[in-house]
């Protein structure tokens, strides 16, 4: 399995530091993307960073991948009390003639106001 | 201007029954997934569309049943309920069955008693 593996599995911060969440795979990927769910919701794409891709950036997300270690990391900047909520990685590949996301179990982030 | 819905939004049930979840997206999508998320949040790929067609089929009791009657719609049918089949079934889509970003529902949570 390619599973995900997010790191921490919870995160408390106060209102305006940072939120770095690491996420590690174990297999060959073609792409890796986060999403954020909040209490109650369906997922939301953040962002989708490509296998030859090392960083990318948008608004207050960077997202890093190395693919040698396997691994990722979503960095939130200033974050806010609207950032409140459980993000999750999730590697995308092919095989058997299909293409398929592979969720972690997400880590769950607090910004206290 | 929901770009993916699913009905109903919670279900509860008695062991034994057999019940229904739609699955609309209008975003022209050709591609719709089923997922489940346990208790602990873990969310699993369950079925794969691809215009009409089915793609990926995960080890999910064959009491699952999708149903796809045109690429704008996936509904999922339950046969014989049982306790274990409580847990948030969500539906996504996204534009192919590659490298894309998808888009979620905002999830039906079953409830087996």
């Amino acid at each position: 399995s390619q599973q995900g593996e997010e790191d921490p599995q919870a995160l408390s911060i106060q209102e305006g530091e940072n939120a770095t969440m690491n996420c590690s795979y174990k297999t060959s990927i073609n792409n890796l993307q986060w999403y954020r769910q909040n209490s109650g919701r369906g997922l939301v794409h953040l962002i989708l960073i490509r296998s030859n891709e090392r960083e990318k950036h948008s608004g207050r997300l960077r997202v890093t991948l190395d693919t040698s270690k396997k691994s990722s990391s979503l960095l939130i900047t200033a974050s806010r009390a609207a950032d409140t909520a459980s993000y999750f990685c999730a590697t995308g590949a092919s095989g058997a003639g299909s293409y398929q996301l592979t969720f972690g179990k997400g880590t769950k982030l607090s910004v206290i106001p | 201007d929901t770009a993916v819905s699913q009905t109903p939004k919670y279900l509860v049930t008695q062991m034994g029954n057999d019940k229904s979840i739609k699955c609309e997206q209008n975003l022209g999508h050709d591609t719709m997934y089923w997922y489940k998320q346990d208790s602990k949040k873990f969310l699993k790929i369950m079925f794969s569309y691809n215009n009409k067609e089915l793609i990926i089929n995960e080890t999910v009791p064959n009491r699952f049943s999708p149903k796809s009657p045109d690429k704008a719609h996936l509904n999922l049918h339950i046969n014989s309920l049982e306790l274990g089949d409580s847990a948030v079934y969500f539906c996504a889509s996204s534009r192919t069955s590659g490298n894309n970003e998808q888009f979620f529902g905002p999830g039906t949570r079953l409830t087996v008693l």
